[in-house]
């Protein structure tokens, strides 16, 4: 199992230009959260998933889009980038039943000049 | 609106020696904790976690300890190793609810 996977690992970006970071799980995990970290702030909750067709809100939605039509796959999209948006963002998986435990991937740093 | 805080930004110990860190919350409705280890360029892992219905949760040299009237959790690592250097994150959430809250995080300094 690759477990939570992100892409890419790094990206730089211009105020306003688009991108989408990429993020798949291999498990079949019901949940899947999009989290961005920032110094001082800990891991703050952007959107997340809890199936395919289903997404919703959390903590720092605003500036980001998200959408989920499989299990595996659950993309973050920045529509128009500003540089408070630079960060380093987060996936997260986790079955929805039980445990809250959640499987993070690698994290994606981005750099919004 | 921060509604769980780790206020000791880092913390340094001697190999062999208790590692203590902290977590307070605000919000009473959170029912179940969590604490993550986070190492350089990682994913945060998951290490333990505890319920609101204990007071105490052991998994080997980490025991999480919860004091819901005071709105407190710690981790103990006993003994502590230099591997245990990392950021700890503690998180929490309330069960049946999406969304979790984390900590900012304490950096852990294993001295060997």
């Amino acid at each position: 199992n690759a477990g939570v996977t992100q892409t890419p690992k790094f990206q730089v970006l211009k105020t306003g230009q688009s991108m989408t970071l990429q993020c798949a799980q291999d498990m079949n995990h019901e949940y899947m959260s999009w989290y961005r970290q920032d110094p001082g702030m800990g891991l703050r909750l952007i959107h997340y998933s809890v199936g395919a067709g289903i997404t919703d809100q959390g903590e720092v939605p605003n500036g980001y889009n998200v959408s989920r039509s499989t299990t595996e796959d659950f993309p973050l999209r920045l529509l128009s980038a500003a540089p408070s948006q630079t960060s380093v963002y987060f996936c997260a998986s986790s079955s929805v039943w039980g445990s809250y435990e959640q499987y993070f991937g690698p994290g994606t740093r981005l750099t919004v000049t | 609106d921060q509604q769980v805080k780790q206020n000791s930004p880092s913390l340094s110990v001697q190999e062999g020696r208790i590692s203590i860190l902290n977590c307070d919350y605000t919000n009473s409705m959170f029912d179940y904790f969590l604490w993550y280890k986070k190492y350089p360029a990682e994913g945060p892992t998951f290490l333990i976690s505890i319920s609101s219905i204990k007071d105490k949760n052991e998994d080997g040299r980490f025991t999480v300890f919860l004091n819901k009237s005071a709105k407190h959790l710690s981790l103990h690592i006993v003994p502590s190793q230099p591997g245990d250097s990392a950021v700890y994150f503690c998180a929490a959430t309330t069960q049946g609810n999406n969304d979790m809250r984390f900590g900012a995080g304490t950096r852990l300094t294993v001295k060997p």
